[in-house]
Formats: structure tokens, sequence, C-alpha cells
């Protein structure tokens, strides 16, 4: 079956600019969780989707923001864009929302949006 | 917060040659996930450790749980070129679908 698909793969934008990233998850897949990757922090939570309602949040400013649709898809926004949201944008699909190394519960990981903000 | 600190952050080495990579906190985990990651991809999960001094093994990776739960070990025997990659261990965020993610562990093996 297919795995989880992000569009665009690379993106380019100027400070101030918002950005709009989209994520499909594998069929069956109703939950989606966010992460930003960075050389310098390592990946980092940002958010994660269920049923349409955002369940947790990690801790990120309000400029960046998600939603998930009917059919799960999600998408996340980053507002004002500042030079250090240079990174990739990675999401995770699972089955559902539980504990997080549950066995029962895998997340799988789409290749990511690169996004450079110049 | 708990953080995860691998060691060694860089590491390359011949084709052939064994290698351990360390996961350690100093917070007690309930389990711990090994993934590796390929360049333009996403991380993918390797395996899951549950129970402390637990020992799993995936060919000629060998992943290692502390009996504390706070340290865990990737032993990989005679490295080769598809090995490349970076390592990460992650832990339960505490939240619903949260992981953290370790610091990383860049692997080069050379030919």
């Amino acid at each position: 079956k297919a795995g989880v698909t992000q569009t665009p793969r690379y993106l380019i934008k100027t400070r101030g600019q918002q950005v709009t990233l989209s994520c499909s998850p594998i069929s069956g897949h109703r939950s989606v969780s966010w992460y930003q990757q960075t050389p310098g922090q390592g990946l980092q939570f940002l958010f994660e989707y269920f049923s349409e309602t955002q369940r947790n949040k990690g801790n990120f400013p309000g400029r960046f923001s998600g939603r998930q649709f009917s059919n799960s898809r999600s998408e996340m926004n980053v507002s004002t864009l500042e030079l250090g949201d240079s990174a990739l944008y990675l999401c995770a699909s699972s089955i559902t929302s539980g504990r997080a190394l549950s066995p029962y519960n895998e997340q799988f990981f789409g290749p990511g949006t690169r996004l450079t903000v110049l | 917060t708990q953080l995860l600190e691998q060691s060694p952050q860089f590491l390359s080495i011949q084709e052939g040659e064994n290698l351990t990579v360390y996961c350690n906190s100093s917070s007690v985990f309930s389990s711990l996930q090994w993934y590796r990651q390929e360049p333009g991809e996403g991380p993918v999960l390797l395996v899951t450790v549950v129970t402390g001094g637990e020992v799993k093994k995936l060919k000629r990776l060998t992943f290692q749980f502390g009996d504390a739960r706070k340290d865990s070990s990737l032993h990989i025997t005679a490295a080769q070129p598809g090995d490349t990659g970076l390592y990460l261990c992650a832990g339960d965020g505490g939240a619903t679908n949260k992981l953290i993610f370790g610091t990383g562990t860049l692997l080069a093996v050379q030919p």
C-alpha cells in the first residue's frame, strides 16, 4: 500500500511570507503528527491531529498551526516566516491516537518537505 | 524535560568494521525505539525495546535496553555501505503519539 506522502518536497520562501504544507497519511490511518527537523535542534514534535482535532502540541509559537480534514489528510501552516523556520518538516501517520511507542500503533514517516527561508 | 543524548554524534568507518551507538537519558522510559533515516527520507522504525535488559537482534543489528530503562545501545556487526544513515533513538513524549527523539548519530560506512 502507498506510504505517507508530503507535498511539496521542496519550498523556498522569504521572510514574512506564510507557507502551507500537506500530508496524506497511509490509507486507514487516522492520526497525523508533525515534526520539525533541524541540524541544531534535531527532530522536535510540533502537533498531532486525530479525527480533525488537535490532540497535542509541542513547544512552538502560535505561528505554527495545522488542521486535519475528514479524509485524515493534514496541512500545517507557518505564518510570518523567520530564517530559523528553515527545516525539514516531517509528518507521520498512525492508525489511531494512542501511546506513542505502542507496538499496535507504529508511526510511519513521510519523506518530508524541505523548507528554506531566505 | 526528558532528553535523549546519543553518542557518538558522527561515525565514519570502513566496510566490515563493528560499531556501537549509545542512547542515554537521566529519565526512565517505559520503552525506546530506534529509527534509521536515509538522505531525503523520513525515519524508518527498526525496533522497539520494552523490557529492561532486553536484547533484540535484527540481522547484523543488536539492540539492548538498559536494566534501569534509562539507556539503550545499537551494535552493528560487519557494517556495510547500506547501513549508512542517521540513527535516532526515541522515547515516549508523555502525550499520545508524541515521540521524543535523541540527538542522532550520523553513520557513514565507506566501501
